[in-house]
């Protein structure tokens, strides 16, 4: 299948600083989604880019959809306590018609 | 609660044993994904259907492995003769699916987590 590689895969940081994280792939993806999961729970979706180029925000989240298709990343700002969880890329390709997942960046937020 | 759900949460079985599940997607979305997720990695794609129709079916769904929708609203599906390999949290996820659509985020379910003993 498709791979996507996405770093750093864990990361620990003091509250207040701010986090980037990445994800890129050989392949090139119609749609970017970044998501969230807490232990025990299902992934919730922060944001989603839909355009090469494409930069959105969501609060403190700001996510963007490189030019060359092949590549997003999330960054968020002030980190606090609770951003502390697991944070996914998923990029879709519109002939296969299903989403490929990243293996997660683990983001732990120091108080 | 509008959003996807699944049932059971957690399910622990003995090898051998068949055990089934369940999502119920939002209510107008037409399509329904189901996933397979394994400690510290993301989630990889099982099958989908688009209204009642299975459309697409991933090489990890074995022949032990069946998905049904028949009536395009929930979903089921079903491990027969479980091994301990298949110890995971099966994830749930429905889009819109519209017709024509060149975008389908997807929101996921809370998740099974299934552990075969």
């Amino acid at each position: 299948g498709q791979q996507l590689n996405q770093s750093p895969q864990s990361m620990f940081i003091q509250e207040g600083e701010d986090v980037s994280m990445n994800c890129t792939s050989s392949s090139i993806f119609n749609t970017w989604l970044w998501y969230k999961q807490d232990p025990g729970e299902g992934p919730v979706l922060l944001i989603a880019l839909y355009k090469a180029g494409e930069l959105t925000s969501n609060g403190r989240l700001t996510a963007q959809f490189g030019i060359t298709r092949k590549d997003s990343f999330l960054n968020i700002s002030a980190s606090i306590p609770s951003d502390v969880g697991i944070y996914f890329c998923a990029g879709l390709q519109y002939n296969f018609n299903k989403f490929y997942f990243g293996s997660g960046t683990k983001l732990n937020v120091k108080p | 609660d509008t959003g996807v759900s699944q049932n059971p949460r957690h399910k622990i079985t003995k090898r051998g044993q068949n055990v089934t599940f369940r999502c119920d997607p939002i209510s107008e979305h037409n399509r329904l994904y189901w996933y397979r997720q394994t400690l510290g990695q993301g989630p990889e794609f099982l099958t989908y259907f688009q209204n009642e129709a299975q459309l697409e079916k991933s090489r990890l769904l074995s022949d032990r492995f069946s998905a049904e929708r028949p009536k395009g609203s929930f979903s089921t599906l079903e491990i027969q003769r479980t091994e301990q390999g298949d110890s995971a949290m099966y994830l749930c996820a429905s889009s819109l699916g519209a017709s024509g659509s060149l975008t389908d985020t997807q929101y996921f379910g809370p998740g099974t987590r299934l552990t075969v003993l």
